[in-house]
């Protein structure tokens, strides 16, 4: 079975603070791990995926599989990236688990 | 493109009425998802097709059904409501192309009293 753990509810910082969302998952094969973005009222949309290694919008993720985690970096918050964050899992079998999301508030 | 789309946006229901939740995505997607959003559970599937005329059960299918009769659209229905399906609901889509990327329609929202 795949899991995702996203053991922060809320997150609260300040303007220019550096941020870190924790996502750990458990899977027994290669994983495709996701990153969705949620701001106010709006749909999710893909943030970034670990395969591309990509920085969006000053965001990183970095897959670390001896610790099976796939956390979200920011260095320098800003506060139009206050929104919830969703890490995601994809097992190859197009049936994701999303984890239940961190709530990120960045404060003036 | 629209991406994916749902009707309605907004809707109040009496305990006991039947809705339809109606998905629909123009990107030829062979998948589709629907998903509850509730505080502090994330997203949870529903239901999920993985192609015209097939569906199967998520993590939280219990008082739902769905359709897939066109591979464009996937319906979400509700034939009793019930105070516990307060929430909202999210469509998605995706495709072997997009590499497990789920794209979102701008969810539902629904309260039943």
């Amino acid at each position: 079975a795949q899991r995702v753990t996203q053991p922060e509810k809320l997150l609260s910082v300040f303007k220019g603070a550096p941020v870190e969302l924790k996502c750990n998952y458990s899977y027994s094969g290669s994983p495709e791990l996701f990153w969705y973005v949620q701001y106010s009222r709006q749909r999710l949309q893909l943030l970034l995926r670990h395969i591309s290694r990509e920085s969006i919008k000053g965001f990183t993720a970095d897959l670390n599989k001896g610790e099976t985690s796939f956390h979200l970096k920011k260095p320098f918050a800003q506060e139009e990236d206050s929104a919830m964050y969703y890490c995601a899992l994809s097992g190859g079998s197009y049936i994701p688990t999303f984890g239940r999301g961190t709530s990120l508030i960045v404060h003036p | 493109n629209a991406g994916v789309t749902q009707t309605p946006k907004f809707r109040v229901l009496k305990t006991g009425q039947s809705m339809t939740l109606l998905c629909a995505q123009d990107m030829n997607h062979e998948y589709m998802y629907w998903y509850r959003q509730d505080p502090g559970m994330g997203l949870r599937l529903i239901h999920y097709s993985v192609g015209e005329g097939t569906t199967a059960k998520g993590e939280v299918p219990d008082g739902y059904n769905v359709s897939r009769l066109k591979k464009q659209n996937f319906l979400l229905g509700l034939e009793s409501a019930a105070p516990s399906q307060t929430s909202v609901y999210f469509c998605a889509s995706s495709s072997i192309s997009s590499g497990d990327e789920q794209f979102f329609g701008p969810g539902t929202r629904l309260t039943v009293l």
